[in-house]
């Protein structure tokens, strides 16, 4: 049950894109649409931002987007602002009926 | 409005035993599963455990099968997690976790309490 594997960190300005991968194995992210995406703001609690690879819960703006291809699936956030400046992790069901979390990656907005 | 407390947490010493609590409101608690993610000071997120809402399956992470059990009272809208032979390592904030609701499956978490800290020291 390895971490998923993200980069630690990502930055980008204002207005701009950048995007967050997470790579896993053909036992999570690459055989099942299992794919959740979670924003975790310093001293909060996580928040569920995607699911299913790429669908928003209500509320979420459509400035964030999910997708996938293989073993890799990755999140990216359009029109950056300020109040995006997190920690992401992704996280995936398996197929051994467990949950696996990706290592995080902390997003600064310049 | 969906409310999950934590409660439980505090200093054990390492083989030591600690049961935490979940108490939610808000919803219709046999309606969802639940699980609990722990997250290690300034690390990433793990999760621990899950249950699902008629309790007739339980989840565990490697690293804790075998010294975690969770459970689930219907009649206190309560979830449980028993925590024996502790470690070190099991040194975080717990939280729990609910189903998100327009999933059927239950390894989105949508809704989390605020955490309860567990520290394994002697």
């Amino acid at each position: 049950q390895s971490a998923l594997t993200q980069p630690p960190s990502v930055s980008g300005s204002p207005g701009q894109s950048v995007t967050i991968s997470c790579t896993g194995s053909s036992r999570d992210v690459g055989s099942y649409n299992r794919v959740s995406w979670y924003q975790q703001p310093p001293g909060t609690a996580p928040k569920l931002i995607i699911f299913e690879v790429s669908n928003r819960p209500s509320g979420v703006p459509d400035r964030f987007s999910g997708s996938k291809s293989g073993n890799t699936a990755s999140l990216t956030i359009s029109g950056l602002q300020a109040e995006d400046e997190a920690d992401y992790y992704c996280s995936s069901g398996t197929s051994s009926d467990k949950v696996v979390f990706g290592e995080g990656t902390k997003l600064t907005v310049l | 409005e969906v409310q999950l407390l934590e409660s439980g947490g505090g200093l054990v010493q390492p083989g030591g035993s600690l049961r935490l609590s979940c108490a939610a409101s808000g919803f219709t608690f046999k309606n969802f599963a639940l699980s609990w993610v722990r997250q290690a000071p300034g690390k990433g997120l793990e999760w621990v455990s899950s249950i699902s809402a008629r309790a007739d399956a339980t989840y565990y992470g490697d690293s804790v099968k075998g010294r975690f059990t969770i459970s689930r009272s219907d009649s206190t809208n309560t979830v449980f997690l028993q925590m024996s032979s502790l470690r070190p390592e099991d040194t975080a904030l717990y939280y729990c976790a609910r189903r998100f609701v327009y999933s059927s499956s239950w390894f989105y978490f949508g809704n989390w309490g605020q955490g309860t800290l567990v520290t394994v020291s002697s």
